[in-house]
């Protein structure tokens, strides 16, 4: 079966800190795709990143950035000099592949307050 | 380009009564979705659709209803609500051309609708 775990619940830091929020993921498919999203206060999901699992290359996008690693499942987002504004819930997903359907598998989410 | 629509934002209802919750997308996406958020939690796959006329069950399906006759609208139909289906539903469409799953796009969401049965 597949499934997403993250197991950070709740994540609090003071302003300028770097917080890692972690995913890690289960499946028997070789062939899927990581998400990250991001759920503001105000509800929206907001997409950030989209990884496929034949790309292990790690990403950065300004303050963000992800590590993909197949070796133990995991799918960590770090965000460097933390801003109030990024307070949010974040969600890792995973897409599954059977019958094509791209459907995504949602982990719990984690929490992060970010304070000033 | 609006992305996708739901409406209503908010609703209450009572228990027994039925309500159909409106989406709509103008990307011209061949897939869509219904999902449910609990609180704390993430989303569930209630409902999906590959394409005009083609629907399929997700994950937690029980008490709803789906229709899909055009590309744009995918409208989840709740039928003698319950407070278990207190929730906020969220709609997200993507486009998956042929070629099989390296080609998946991104699901984009709709800013979702809190729902509450009493």
């Amino acid at each position: 079966a597949q499934k997403v775990t993250q197991a950070q619940t709740e994540i609090s830091v003071v302003e300028k800190e770097d917080v890692t929020l972690d995913c890690v993921y289960e499946t028997r498919d070789t062939t899927y795709y990581l998400f990250w999203y991001k759920q503001p206060p105000s509800g929206e999901l907001v997409f950030l990143i989209r990884r496929n699992s034949f790309d292990e290359q790690n990403e950065i996008s300004g303050r963000y950035s992800w590590n993909f690693q197949k070796s133990t499942s995991s799918f960590n987002f770090t965000i460097t000099a933390s801003q109030v504004v990024d307070s949010a819930v974040y969600f890792c997903a995973l897409s599954e592949w059977g019958g094509n359907t791209g459907k995504l598998i949602f982990g719990q989410g984690t929490t992060l307050q970010v304070k000033p | 380009n609006a992305g996708v629509t739901q409406t209503p934002k908010f609703r209450i209802l009572k228990i027994g009564q039925s309500m159909t919750l409106q989406c709509t997308q103008d990307m011209n996406h061949n897939y869509m979705y219904w999902y449910r958020q609990d609180p704390g939690m993430g989303l569930k796959l209630i409902y999906y659709s590959v394409g005009a006329g083609i629907t399929d069950k997700g994950e937690v399906p029980n008490g709803y209803n789906v229709s899909r006759s055009t590309t744009e609208d995918f409208p989840l139909r709740l039928e003698l609500a319950a407070p278990s289906q207190t929730s906020v539903y969220f709609c997200a469409s993507s486009y998956s051309p042929s070629g099989g799953p390296m080609n998946q796009e991104t699901q984009y969401f709709g800013p979702g609708t809190r729902l509450l049965v009493l």
